[in-house]
């Protein structure tokens, strides 16, 4: 049972290229999340989805977008990197509600320069 | 505006030593209050708060809410260096879940 799955799990990128993280889960969870995480901030909240085809912003939305086009994967996508988007982004997912534990993924540890 | 404030940063303990770990909160339409313990990767789920006054517990670990005063604790009794760990708090806002900066616990032999 893989739980949630993020790919890639390291990625260094140059300012303004792009590229798209995967998170995907196999415990036909309905809602998906991604956050950030920064030294001494905790965990923030950037998108969610609570469901197939569904998106909302959370708290920190701007330079990103996602999409939910399969029940299992939530894509986060970031169109021009910039240095101030270096963080580690975590997936997380919750089954009927999201008021409910989440599972997290391992991480994606991503370095702009 | 919406914040999760944890206490303290960090703390070190000897095994065996009890901690107390805090956790307050200023959130509207709060619904529960959620405690994870993240090693070098994932957050793992620890306890999910409701309700003021019922303690949760899971062997050494144990966290109880008091929805009056807006703060939450966890406990850890006889700790170990498997224990050492960033204690996450967050507190859940119809969709929002809303983390503290976590509370970093080294545990020394």
């Amino acid at each position: 049972n893989a739980g949630v799955t993020q790919t890639p799990k390291f990625r260094v990128l140059k300012t303004g290229q792009s590229m798209t993280l995967l998170c995907a889960q196999d415990m036909n969870h309905e809602y998906m999340y991604w956050y950030r995480q920064d030294p001494g901030m905790g965990l923030r909240l950037i998108h969610y989805s609570v469901g197939e085809g569904t998106t909302a912003k959370g708290e920190v939305p701007d330079g990103y977008n996602v999409s939910r086009l399969k029940k299992q994967n939530f894509l986060l996508g970031l169109e021009s990197a910039a240095p101030s988007q270096t963080s580690v982004y975590f997936c997380a997912s919750s089954y009927l509600d999201g008021n409910q534990p989440q599972h997290f993924g391992d991480g994606t540890r991503l370095s702009i320069l | 505006e919406d914040k999760v404030v944890q206490s303290p940063l960090s703390l070190v303990v000897h095994e065996g030593d009890t901690v107390t770990l805090n956790c307050s909160y200023e959130v509207t339409n709060f619904r529960s209050l959620l405690w994870y313990k993240q090693e070098k990767k994932a957050p793992t789920f620890l306890f999910m708060l409701t309700s003021s006054g019922i303690e949760k517990k899971s062997g050494r670990l144990s966290s109880i809410l008091d929805k009056k005063e807006l703060f939450s604790i966890l406990n850890i009794t006889a700790t170990q260096t498997g224990d050492s760990a960033v204690y996450l708090c967050a507190v859940y806002n119809n969709n929002d879940m809303r983390f503290g900066a976590g509370t970093r616990l080294t545990v020394k032999p």
